[in-house]
């Protein structure tokens, strides 16, 4: 059964960047597209991005354009993302997901519901 | 994008009561190419992940306790739990996953009455 286990807590300054990792344990992100979720203190949930190593594309929510970066490492089996020009409002806990990846009889295709989602990532950015 | 707005924000249910909640998304997601509407529900409670309840707007994830029914299309898309359970006290978010980018609803706090 494949578990997604994400990297520690993290306090940053303000200006700098944070890499929150995500590892498939048990299991392999070949098939699998990973998305990144935040969600900031009291609040809902806010798709960030995510990246599909089957193609090696990525795509972001048009908010966090240029300031996220997300890479897999196929030989390790985990996602990275990387945020930078850290502020305040970007203190939230950040989760990877994984997109379901559903096959029929002929074929095999994902789908962007979130079927596994890691243990959550704090991330506070404080001066 | 598309919106998804939940109503409502909050609901105290007695036990073994229904609670019911509903998601309107600004624009439709329903595939006509297949005929499946592109909704989610999660359930998240305190301290942890969001947990997939269901996709395609009425299937059940397995494990899934069948109480948790999910319906509608296009547009209007409902969550009910038929009869609640004290383990059902969590916020409950929809998600679309039609148009990138992928977006939720605000949350509905579901609570004992």
């Amino acid at each position: 059964q494949v578990q997604l286990v994400q990297s520690g807590a993290e306090v940053k300054k303000p200006g700098s960047s944070v890499t929150v990792s995500c590892k498939a344990s048990g299991g392999t992100f070949s098939n699998y597209a990973v998305n990144w979720v935040r969600q900031a203190p009291g609040q809902g949930l806010e798709w960030m991005g995510g990246i599909n190593p089957i193609f090696g594309t990525t795509n972001f929510a048009q908010r966090f354009q240029g300031r996220v970066t997300v890479t897999a490492d196929e030989s390790t089996s985990t996602a990275y993302m990387d945020l930078s020009s850290l502020r305040s409002e970007d203190t939230a806990v950040y989760y990877c997901a994984k997109s379901a990846f559903v096959c029929s009889v002929t074929s095999c295709q994902s789908f962007n519901w979130f079927d596994l989602w890691g243990q959550g990532t704090l991330v506070t950015v404080s001066s | 994008d598309i919106v998804m707005t939940q109503s409502p924000d909050s609901l105290a249910v007695s036990l073994g009561e229904r609670a019911t909640i509903t998601c309107k998304s600004s624009q439709s997601v329903l595939n006509s190419s297949n005929n499946k509407n592109y909704l989610a529900w999660y359930q998240q409670k305190p301290g942890q992940p969001p947990k997939l309840l269901i996709y395609w707007a009425s299937t059940r994830e397995s494990g899934v306790p069948d109480r948790f029914r999910g319906s509608g299309s296009e547009t209007d898309f409902t969550l009910t739990i038929s009869s609640l359970q004290a383990e059902d006290v969590a916020l409950y978010y929809c998600q679309q996953y039609y148009i990138p980018e992928w977006t939720f609803g605000q949350g509905t706090k579901v609570e004992i009455k």
